[in-house]
């Protein structure tokens, strides 16, 4: 089993729908919680960061981590053909020097 | 400022051919990795460094070596390359030292596409 779970879709929403993406994770120990966008033939981008549980919101995303059920989330408000990209989560311990990340779900959104 | 930069952003290689992919930083980070990405895998890393003169292996270090003699460079080899390697890598920096890795994100460059015949 993969420390990281991830669908990696592909999912497909009209533009200006509530886009939802999701991972969970086995590894209690994960204190770090992360969400990059990755375009097509280009490296990620830190799009969200949150430690320990809780929510974070920015602009039109939402970041939600859930400890006790090793489940993280990203929500994307009012999505637009230009938030067409791959998500990916990624994780990482308190002391640790190694990051886990989830496949990447892919996201085509339709104008 | 740059950010991460890797070169080249392309190659082809032969079995058994080596070569170095490189990657340089102008953020003056401490931390610096290697990942593969292949389909449906997501990330991989491969090695990282905590600074100049040190370095670890990541989850897949077979085949690939790397050294970390100045803070801003960090280059990856291939000492003989397969065709399991084909794939496309990338460098990430991030700042921290000591046990403060951690809490800090990573910035990635654009990548490398790999192939090997």
């Amino acid at each position: 089993q993969k420390e990281v779970e991830q669908d990696p879709g592909p999912l497909s929403v009209p533009e200006g729908a509530i886009v939802s993406l999701n991972c969970t994770y086995s590894n209690s120990a994960f204190q770090y919680f992360m969400w990059y966008r990755q375009y097509s033939r280009k490296g990620p981008e830190l799009l969200m960061y949150t430690y320990s549980s809780g929510n974070k919101e920015d602009g039109r995303f939402t970041a939600q981590v859930d400890k006790s059920s090793k489940y993280i989330s990203l929500f994307i408000r009012d999505s637009q053909p230009s938030d067409s990209a791959t998500y990916l989560c990624a994780m990482r311990s308190t002391g640790g020097f190694k990051t886990i990340f989830g496949a990447g779900t892919r996201l085509f959104v339709k104008a | 400022n740059a950010g991460v930069t890797q070169t080249p952003k392309f190659q082809v290689l032969k079995t058994g051919q080596s070569m170095t992919l490189q990657c340089a930083q102008d953020m003056n980070h401490e931390y610096m990795s290697w990942y593969r990405q292949d389909p449906g895998m997501g990330l991989r890393l491969i090695h990282y460094s905590v600074g100049a003169g040190i370095t670890d292996q990541g989850e897949v270090p077979n085949g690939y070596n790397v050294s970390r003699s100045t803070t801003e460079d960090f280059p990856l080899r291939l000492l003989s390359a397969a065709p399991s390697q084909t794939s496309v890598y990338f460098c990430a920096s991030s700042p921290g030292t000591g046990t403060s890795f951690s809490n800090q994100p990573q910035h990635f460059g654009d990548g490398t596409r790999l192939s090997i015949l």
